[in-house]
């Protein structure tokens, strides 16, 4: 597609339930990120793929925090049993994997957790 | 270890021009980038410097000095609709471009 797309924009869950995110990047990108973003902070980084492949997962909070890509293109982030804490814009970014080449991001599904 | 330190707010008025600084530690320098992100909206990429000195980019400038840690991005002709928080980024060792953000600085530019 033209852009980053990311799938639900908006999400309200019940906390102890799981959720799922979904990122389609742009076509051909190699390389996906997933961030975090809490009110008023700064992007938080959670994984990052090469492929289908996760070589850094360091940003990871906790367990209940997952992510696979297949096919080398859409990416799914997977929270289980949700706590207040995880509300916050999850975004994902992609890029060709050349160099330094910018990050081009979605617009982001914002998690609320009641 | 990276850190990234920069202002959280600043007011600016139409018309005007404004420098948001950023200053930053980091192991293994290799470049900075700045993006904008309206409310609600995905940030955007603006500019990326690599070596010291001024990149012009229309209304838009991006400063760095390596050696003092320092970067600027200024913004000439301020319209409203610049509004937004302006994010300095510098990718972590690892050669994969993971980005480590600053916590952005919000701009309000009034009449």
């Amino acid at each position: 597609g033209a852009g980053v797309s990311q799938s639900p924009s908006n999400k309200v869950t019940e906390k102890g339930k799981d959720v799922e995110l979904r990122c389609d990047p742009i076509s051909g990108h190699t390389a996906l990120y997933w961030y975090r973003q809490s009110l008023g902070q700064g992007l938080e980084f959670l994984i990052y793929f090469q492929g289908n492949s996760a070589p850094d997962k360091s940003g990871l909070p906790s367990d209940r925090f997952s992510a696979e890509r297949t096919g080398g293109s859409v990416s799914t982030l997977t929270i289980q049993r949700t706590q207040q804490e995880d509300s916050a814009v999850y975004l994902c970014a992609s890029t060709s994997g050349r160099g330094n080449s910018p990050l081009h991001f979605g617009n982001g599904t914002r998690l609320t957790v009641t | 270890g990276q850190n990234i330190d920069q202002p959280t707010e600043m007011t600016a008025t139409e018309g005007a021009i404004v420098q948001i600084n950023c200053t930053y530690q980091t192991s293994g320098f290799n470049g900075l980038f700045w993006y904008q992100q309206h409310a609600g909206e995905a940030p955007t990429f603006l500019s990326y410097n690599v070596l010291d000195g001024l990149e012009e980019k229309g209304r838009f400038s991006s400063f760095l000095s390596r050696s003092k840690g320092y970067s600027y991005l200024l913004l000439k002709e301020l319209q409203m609709k610049d509004s937004a928080s302006y994010l300095c980024a510098v990718p972590s060792r690892g050669g994969y471009n993971k980005l480590i953000f600053g916590a952005g600085t919000r701009l309000a530019v009034h009449p």
